[in-house]
């Protein structure tokens, strides 16, 4: 199975701050074949289900504030924030669909300062 | 809006069975791949099974192959995940998931999940 890992895992952020968190997969997510990389991201807000941030390493879901973005390739990815604000606290995973079974990462926690 | 909506946790034993639903409204459930993920109380979630449209095609985590079956029910708007051999492990919440486009392509709407505690 293809290991995700995440860094930090856990994140103090102040409102107004832009905030980043690393994802690292074990090996490559870049389909050879047809030139995607299967790489996404979710958060998941207090007892909420998880939401579809990024998909396709940098696409942001429908309805995705654009303050979000993704960005990486090969095995190393950034979810990126330019100005967190109150209501972007949760629990943030990357999650790879290369190969089944799709394997999450173990999430980096983000709370206000 | 799109809205799934899980059904049939509850408490059950080691080694006993269950079957959950998820009943999907405000898209074209036969044209989208589903998926199953759980997440154990405190942890991040796990990827279980997924469905293709038409369900021709099933995958599955390492962890439930063989003991899980996932299927579908294009006339009835509705999934399932038939649970088997239950372990103290399987204790989780377990959400359905829809696939973000026509065919497998991972997941973008999830419901608001059932859970599912194995304990003797």
């Amino acid at each position: 199975d293809i290991v995700m890992t995440q860094t930090p895992l856990s994140l103090p952020v102040t409102p107004g701050e832009p905030a980043s968190i690393s994802c690292r997969s074990s090996q490559t997510l870049l389909d050879a074949e047809d030139g995607n990389t299967y790489l996404d991201w979710y958060l998941q807000k207090p007892g909420q289900s998880p939401q579809l941030l990024i998909h396709t390493f940098s696409a942001r879901a429908s309805g995705v504030p654009d303050r979000f973005s993704g960005s990486g390739s090969g095995t190393n990815f950034t979810l990126r924030i330019s100005r967190v604000e109150a209501e972007d606290v949760g629990i943030y995973y990357c999650m790879q669909r290369l190969k089944f079974p799709f394997t999450f990462g173990p999430g980096t926690k983000v709370d206000i300062k | 809006q799109v809205q799934l909506v899980e059904s049939g946790g509850g408490v059950v034993q080691p080694g006993k069975s269950l079957r959950l639903s998820c009943a999907a409204s405000g898209f074209t459930f036969s044209n989208y791949g589903m998926h199953w993920v759980r997440q154990a109380p405190g942890k991040g979630p796990e990827w279980l099974a997924v469905i293709s449209y038409d369900g021709s095609n099933e995958y599955y985590a390492d962890s439930v192959v063989g003991r899980f079956t996932i299927s579908r029910d294009n006339s009835r708007n509705t999934q399932y995940l038939q649970m088997n051999s239950l372990r103290l492990e399987d204790t989780a919440v377990y959400y359905c998931a829809k696939d973000r486009r026509p065919g497998i392509h991972g997941m973008d709407v999830w419901g608001q999940g059932t859970t599912v505690t194995v304990s003797s």
